[in-house]
């Protein structure tokens, strides 16, 4: 059993839908993290969130803490949004619980 | 600018060889991580660093040594141990245990 599950797993989309990425885990937390790998290969930290809601520009991430859940959303997608966006939960005060990640292909 | 850089971005080695992989940061962060990701798994913890001079082996250490003399800089070296060593490997750092991770651009290694 994994700790942290993500769906879906691959995602298409046509360019300006409104996109969903979820996240649930199984162990308590004091914060989850939203990352983004581009093609590349590089990771960068979109989300760093304990509680309800942030939103930076065009995304927004949700954490509902008693249902352990946590949802990534694009608005307006563009295919520049295209990457693996991952869920993590930290544990044992300084590792993470990684997510397999979901695939994101918009098209234009 | 601050950041997290890696080298080298490839890497390709012969079996029974040694290869090192540089993590160097300049963001004064304490903790510092060492990931391997493999196709369609989630990032798997090799070593940790929380502090010069100290480090902890992660679920997949086996194979692999680090060290951390300077706080700035945490190299990995994959070592003829590891039975299957080609893969993507990710260095990582963050101010406080749990706190935001700040990833390099990565290292691919092929063992040939």
């Amino acid at each position: 059993k994994n700790e942290v599950e993500q769906s879906p797993q691959n995602l298409t989309a046509q360019e300006g839908e409104f996109i969903t990425i979820n996240c649930s885990y199984s162990v308590g937390i004091s914060a989850l993290h939203w990352l983004q790998q581009h093609p590349g290969g590089g990771i960068v930290s979109l989300f760093m969130l304990s509680s309800g809601k942030k939103k930076h520009g065009r995304l927004i991430a949700t954490i509902n803490i008693q249902e352990k859940h946590s949802s990534l959303h694009i608005t307006a997608s563009h295919p520049r949004d295209s990457a693996v966006y991952i869920c993590a939960v930290p544990y044992t005060g300084n590792q993470f619980y990684f997510g397999t990640g979901t695939s994101l292909t918009v098209i234009p | 600018d601050g950041g997290i850089t890696q080298s080298p971005k490839y890497l390709f080695r012969k079996e029974g060889q040694n290869v090192t992989l540089s993590c160097e940061q300049n963001l004064n962060h304490d903790a510092m991580y060492w990931y391997r990701q493999d196709p369609g798994q989630g990032l798997r913890l090799i070593y940790y660093s929380q502090i010069v001079n100290d480090f902890q082996k992660g679920d997949i250490a086996e194979g692999y040594s680090v060290s951390r003399e300077k706080k700035e800089s945490f190299p990995l070296t994959v070592t003829s141990a590891q039975k299957n060593p080609t893969a993507f490997y990710l260095c990582a750092s963050s101010r406080r245990p749990s706190g935001e991770l700040f990833f390099g651009e990565g290292s691919r290694l092929t063992v040939l």
